[in-house]
């Protein structure tokens, strides 16, 4: 059974705090994605990683680091959290390369649901 | 313009009756293409994939695409209340690797 996993379903920040989110995947996948998803605004690309200490930016990087030590872990780090990072996190993993089988294709954790006061 | 489009709703059924989801893609060179269900707080989850032109189903669930009008559909025959939620259309260009993900479709089903 596949599994990402995330480090908090819930969390709540203050504004100006460091903030590190983390994710596990158990599939050895090549791929790892952060998401943030919003009312209205559907899911957004932050970042992703297709190797490990690989990362290419998404159409929302700005506030955001990632870091890919390992093949499994994928964090995404708020360096100063502001309140308009106010948001569901996703992440997510997949093959390299998504081929005609079921089961290639991007998986979800349960999302951590940040809140910056 | 967003790489997939959905109408955002949100759109109604009773139970029983055949439930209609839509989505308009940009990229000519998307292969694969994905509807995830999502309920209100949980995470997104795969219920129908398609690569080939035409129709495919499973269970209740049918997907339809039509690449020469960049075009792909979820039907869901015999709505059930339980099916009540976001439902997201994605594809995926190998040129890319990139998911892409439309802004998603609410629907509920009425008892």
């Amino acid at each position: 059974d596949v599994k990402v996993t995330q480090s908090s379903r819930y969390l709540v920040k203050r504004t100006g705090e460091k903030v590190f989110l983390e994710c596990v995947q158990d599939m050895d996948h090549e791929n790892m994605f952060w998401y943030r998803q919003d009312p209205g605004l559907g899911l957004r690309l932050i970042y992703f990683s297709y190797d490990v200490k690989m990362k290419e930016k998404g159409d929302i990087p700005e506030g955001y680091s990632v870091s890919r030590e390992k093949k499994e872990r994928f964090s995404l780090i708020l360096e100063s959290a502001s309140t308009n990072q106010t948001s569901m996190y996703l992440c997510a993993s997949s093959t390299l390369t998504v081929t005609r089988d079921s089961t290639d294709t991007q998986y979800f954790g349960p999302g951590t649901r940040l809140t910056v006061l | 313009q967003k790489e997939v489009e959905q109408n955002s709703g949100p759109l109604s059924v009773p139970e029983g009756a055949i439930a209609s989801l839509n989505c308009t893609y940009s990229d000519r060179g998307s292969q694969s293409f994905f509807w995830y269900r999502q309920y209100s707080g949980k995470s997104p989850e795969l219920i129908m994939f398609i690569y080939s032109n035409g129709d495919k189903e499973d269970g209740r669930f049918t997907a339809q695409l039509n690449k020469a009008s960049q075009y792909v559909s979820l039907l869901i025959r015999d709505s059930q209340p339980s099916d009540s939620a976001t439902y997201l259309c994605a594809s995926y260009s190998n040129t890319g690797n990139q998911f892409y993900f439309g802004t998603g479709t609410s629907l509920t089903v009425i008892p």
